[in-house]
Order: structure tokens, then sequence, then C-alpha cells
């Protein structure tokens, strides 16, 4: 069935350094895109979203790439802090329909 | 409120029981979702609800699961003759409506329920 999944399970990054998170989908309808933050205990939380008509997008210290051509999606952090330490989901959201697909999820880990 | 609130935060129940979860939405939203989590797992779509349409119920695992929700306001998740593959965190989550767009900061979660089967 459809799905969105992730190249690297887990992840870790020594503080300071910048993170890349990739994910990869294979719903090519899909015109919105997603990147929560999971922290231990608590629901995912919104970081920053993309349409399909973009290919960048830019946040505090996050920045979104969408790549349509294969199909991918990559969460950039700069300059990786402690509290960045959390589970990260991709979503996609096909058609324009409030019912999203999650990624298995990256974790990351920051080495202070 | 402010948020998504959900509860109990933590439920521990012995297998063959019955349990409900409650979700309390943003205020105004019409969308209601619920999610299942598994430890170290994905999120998993269970049900969704939006205004008075018809539920979207593709995503409950089996006929012991069901949801209502009360209008736009106050969601139940009922779990019939628990099993120990049921535990698991159950998530809500709230968004404005259909149609989502930049700026709408796809869903608003809560919290959680972690269910524990014993």
């Amino acid at each position: 069935g459809e799905s969105v999944g992730l190249h690297l399970p887990t992840l870790s990054v020594q503080e300071g350094d910048n993170s890349i998170i990739n994910c990869a989908y294979s719903n090519s309808a899909s015109d919105y895109f997603i990147w929560y933050k999971q922290e231990s205990g608590k629901g995912p939380q919104f970081i920053i979203d993309i349409r399909s008509n973009m290919d960048k997008r830019q946040g505090q210290r996050v920045t979104v790439l969408l790549n349509k051509t294969v199909k991918h999606l990559s969460l950039q952090i700069a300059a990786t802090q402690p509290g960045d330490s959390a589970v990260y989901f991709c979503a996609e959201n096909p058609h324009s329909y409030d019912k999203v697909i999650f990624g298995p999820g990256t974790s990351l880990s920051v080495i202070p | 409120g402010a948020g998504v609130s959900q509860s109990p935060s933590n439920k521990v129940t012995e297998k063959g029981k019955d349990v409900e979860l409650r979700c309390d939405p943003i205020s105004g939203h019409t969308a209601l979702y619920w999610y299942r989590q598994s430890l170290g797992q994905g999120l998993e779509f269970l049900i969704y609800f939006q205004g008075n349409s018809a539920p979207d119920k593709s995503g409950l695992p089996s006929d012991r699961f069901s949801a209502e929700r009360t209008g736009e306001s106050v969601s139940t998740l009922t779990i019939q003759r628990t099993q120990q593959e049921d535990s698991a965190v159950y998530l809500c989550a709230s968004s404005p409506g259909q149609g989502m767009r930049i700026g709408d900061y796809g869903y608003t979660f809560g919290s959680g329920t972690r269910l524990t089967v014993v």
C-alpha cells in the first residue's frame, strides 16, 4: 500500500553540527508534506510544512527540501542542540485531504 | 482549552476488560483523529471525524475498536475485550478542517493515553 518511509532509522549528531533526516514517499499525488518532532512522553509536534509547488522552505534553524522527481523529502536542522533529540516523523497529505500518512520515524540523538 | 487534552494519561487494564479513552479537541476544530503508536514505532491511523460527515473508520484494526464523537467536541475511543497486543499509546489530534494549507500547522496532538493490557 501507499507509505512514507525513512532511509535512516537512527541518527547521532555532534552538538553544533547540522543534521539531515531523510524521507521517501510513494504517493506521487501527495501535495502537502509535514515534519513532526516527538519528544519522549509527548505527542508529535509540528515543525514545518511544505507544498508540492515548492522545493524548499525555511523556518527557524530548520529547512525542508522536497524533490518530487525522486519523491524525496528531507529535514535539515542547523547547529543541532541537545533539545533537538527526539523522534522525527515525516508525513504526507494526499490530495489536500485531512488524513495524513506518517513515516516510521527517525530517532535523532545529539551528542554533547 | 488551549490544546488537545486526553484522559486518562495512563491506563492499566486486565485482558478481556473494556476501556474508554477520551479526547477533548481544540475548541473550533472540526476534524478529529485517533492514532495508535506502539513502543518505538510510527503512528498508525485509526479513525477520522470531520464535522457531521460519516467518520473514516478504515484504520480500525478489528470490530473490538469503536469511536464516537459528539458534534464537534469530545470523542471517546472504546476497546472491547482488550488483548495484550492492544498495549500502545493512543494519540488524538485535531485540526481546523478539511484541506490543509501552509500555516495550518497540520494537526495538534494531545499527549496520548498509554494503555497497558496485563
